[in-house]
């Protein structure tokens, strides 16, 4: 089973809004990501974690918040978006986080559906 | 230069016809390739991981040419159904020394009858 689980499938938010969304994994990987994907355009890296550490953090803004509550879960809480923001977000876990061994199986990435975000 | 290039295309191919695409990248530490497939609106569904001696499942190829830093994916024998966006991964070092992948723009292809 390599399925990657994303809540809500679409959510419409104000700008003073917060919210969260929501990514489940339950293939025991050890890494997880947040991608924002705009339209036309391929996936931007926005975080990673490793053993549910943050390791990566891409420049994101401070109002995009992510958590890691265990190794099964990762949220990316939003608060004070601005409608630039409008986008597909996308979770994924691979096995392990990339370590530059060249072992490709254990950082290939599974993607979650997404979640198609309005800022309004 | 961008890390990770591809011709955005559209390739416009008639149902049968074979298509290559490449994906050409710039770092040369670049550890892991990957070819992913995306429908319209729909999220990245791997294809095919892409090792050192190359590798084939059914109608698709995929080759690596770490001398001249490029990808390649070999599609024969189109469907209507391989319509999609074609995106090349590969995992390299970023400026602060972590492994992240870093994905194309994609490359368009549409299957016609």
């Amino acid at each position: 089973d390599t399925e990657v689980t994303q809540t809500p499938k679409h959510l419409v938010m104000g700008m003073t809004n917060k919210k969260s969304l929501k990514c489940e994994q339950h293939m025991g990987h050890r890494a997880m990501y947040w991608y924002k994907q705009k339209a036309k355009k391929p996936p931007e890296l926005m975080f990673v974690y490793s053993y549910e550490k943050l390791s990566i953090n891409e420049s994101v803004p401070s109002r995009f918040s992510p958590e890691c509550p265990n190794s099964s879960l990762l949220n990316l809480h939003l608060h004070a978006l601005q409608p630039e923001d409008s986008a597909l977000y996308l979770c994924a876990s691979s096995q392990d986080p990339a370590t530059g061994g060249g072992v490709w199986d254990t950082d290939t990435q599974y993607f979650g559906p997404g979640t198609r975000l309005t800022v309004l | 230069r961008k890390e990770v290039e591809q011709d955005p295309g559209p390739f416009n191919v008639p149902e049968g016809a074979t298509v290559a695409f490449n994906c050409t990248y710039s770092n040369s530490a670049s550890q892991s390739f990957f070819w992913y497939r995306q429908d319209c609106r729909k999220e990245p569904k791997l294809l095919m991981s892409v090792y050192s001696s190359g590798n084939e499942d059914g109608r698709f190829t995929a080759q690596l040419n770490r001398a001249s830093q490029y990808i390649s994916l070999l599609i024969r024998d189109s469907k209507l159904s391989d319509s999609a966006t074609y995106l090349c991964v590969v995992t390299g070092t970023s400026s602060g020394g972590s492994y992240i992948p870093t994905f194309g723009r994609g490359t368009s292809l549409i299957v016609h009858p």
